[in-house]
């Protein structure tokens, strides 16, 4: 079964931290993705990747960066936490193979707080 | 820009009864996928679409994609409790990202 794993379920941070939010999957794809879902907005994409060391923003990346060192682990990082910040941050892998199996694969979700 | 709207974005429903999610999208898309998420969860894979007129079936869910006229429905039926839950579609191109539908929220009364 295709893994993706994200390293906490809930963290509270305080404005101004430095907050680093890991995901780590287990089926060799070469797409990661970070999103955020908040009530009433669906889920929006703050970056994703296509391959080690390659990033592009998404639709809402201000406030946030990544970094892709190694093929299976996608790290967001909140440089200076706000509390506008505070959401369900979402990881997702997927192939870049042609045909069925192309779908994202979910982490568990990080339910982010800033206080 | 690829945008995604689904409707209706509430629905509450009676169980035994049929009903149809719409899921229209702005430009061009080979594919589309369908999710579902329950309370505190996370995204679960339901359908991929893979072709115009593509139709795939699990249980009391049937999903279909016209990429005509940028269209993919997910209909109900028969509804039970169980079906209760957020349901988000997602055309995509090739294998890059995916933009999501605000999701509709499915509630199933007995």
């Amino acid at each position: 079964d295709v893994k993706v794993t994200q390293s906490s379920r809930y963290l509270v941070k305080r404005t101004g931290e430095k907050v680093f939010l890991e995901c780590v999957q287990d089926m060799d794809h070469e797409n990661m993705f970070w999103y955020r879902q908040d009530p009433g907005l669906g889920l929006r994409l703050i970056y994703f990747s296509y391959d080690v060391k390659m990033k592009e923003k998404g639709d809402i990346p201000e406030g946030y960066s990544v970094s892709r060192e190694k093929k299976e682990r996608f790290s967001l990082i909140l440089e200076s936490a706000s509390t506008n910040q505070t959401s369900m941050y979402l990881c997702a892998s997927s192939s870049q193979l042609q045909g069925a199996d192309t779908e994202a694969f979910f982490g568990q979700g990080t339910r982010l707080t800033v206080v | 820009e690829l945008k995604v709207e689904q409707n209706p974005l509430f629905l509450s429903m009676q169980e035994g009864k049929n009903y149809t999610i719409y899921c229209n999208y702005s430009t061009t898309s080979d594919r589309l996928y369908w999710y579902r998420q329950d309370p505190g969860k996370s995204l679960e894979s339901l359908f991929v679409l893979l072709s115009n007129g593509a139709v795939k079936q699990e249980g009391r869910l049937m999903a279909s994609l016209d990429t005509k006229a940028r269209l993919s429905t997910l209909h109900i039926t028969a509804a039970v409790h169980d079906l209760s839950a957020t349901y988000f579609c997602a055309p995509g191109r090739g294998a890059q990202k995916l933009v999501f539908g605000q999701g509709t929220r499915l509630t199933i009364n007995p």
